[in-house]
């Protein structure tokens, strides 16, 4: 029974177009975080959702919206793909930092 | 601002010998510290982590680290590789009430037979 699950694995889509990534955690904590990993492998933190509300949210385009419709789920839509969003996108959850953060196996998006 | 910094960016070691990465972070009390690896195509398994108490930590996989307080270091070691352990490896600090966890730019170990 996977922790914290990512839909789809794999997306490749046209510039312009409007995608969503989901994610859901079964470990009943209360954050939820979305990552993105360059091509360099460089892990930044895009938003964070405590219980429904949002309590980090860097410095990301606009084009980006989070959305939690519960705390066991974080979505990730981005409208207007850009070639530069190419990326993978971990979500990952947490009861507190002390517990650290699992993550998810990512969700590869290829921008064409 | 917090940082965290590898300083070792790709490392080879040979099976069966001895490793540490290095990492070294940037703040004025103890953050919690954490090491996660990502083997190719995966996502992030957490490894082992420290926030207080005996400054010698184990993790999975025969792993462990050291905190160093005087050096601001949290290195990690592994006193026999295996080729299983060929990935990439993120140390992370988490500092403030936001629970923001901030990663170093991650060591990449290759492991020769």
């Amino acid at each position: 029974d996977t922790a914290v699950s990512q839909t789809p694995k794999y997306l490749v889509t046209q510039m312009g177009n409007d995608k969503s990534i989901k994610c859901e955690q079964n470990l009943g904590h209360d954050t939820m975080y979305w990552y993105k990993q360059d091509s360099k492998k460089f892990l930044k933190i895009m938003f964070s959702y405590n219980n429904k509300e949002l309590i980090i949210n860097e410095t990301v385009p606009n084009r980006f919206s989070p959305k939690s419709p519960d705390k066991a789920h974080l979505n990730l839509h981005i409208n207007s793909l850009e070639l530069g969003d190419s990326a993978v996108y971990f979500c990952a959850s947490s009861q507190d930092s002390g517990y650290g953060y699992t993550f998810g196996s990512g969700t590869r998006l290829t921008v064409v | 601002a917090q940082s965290v910094t590898q300083p070792d960016i790709h490392i080879t070691v040979s099976e069966g010998a001895s490793l540490e990465l290095r990492c070294n972070y940037s703040y004025g009390a103890t953050p919690y510290l954490f090491w996660y690896v990502q083997s190719p195509g995966q996502g992030l398994q957490l490894l082992l982590k420290y926030f207080s108490g005996d400054t010698l930590v184990q993790g999975i996989k025969g792993f462990e680290a050291e905190f160093k307080r005087s050096q601001s270091s949290f290195n990690l070691r592994k006193p026999s590789v295996h080729w299983s352990d060929a990935a990439e490896y993120f140390c992370a600090v988490v500092r403030g009430a936001t629970n923001k966890l901030i990663f170093g730019t991650g060591t990449l170990l290759a492991v020769q037979p």
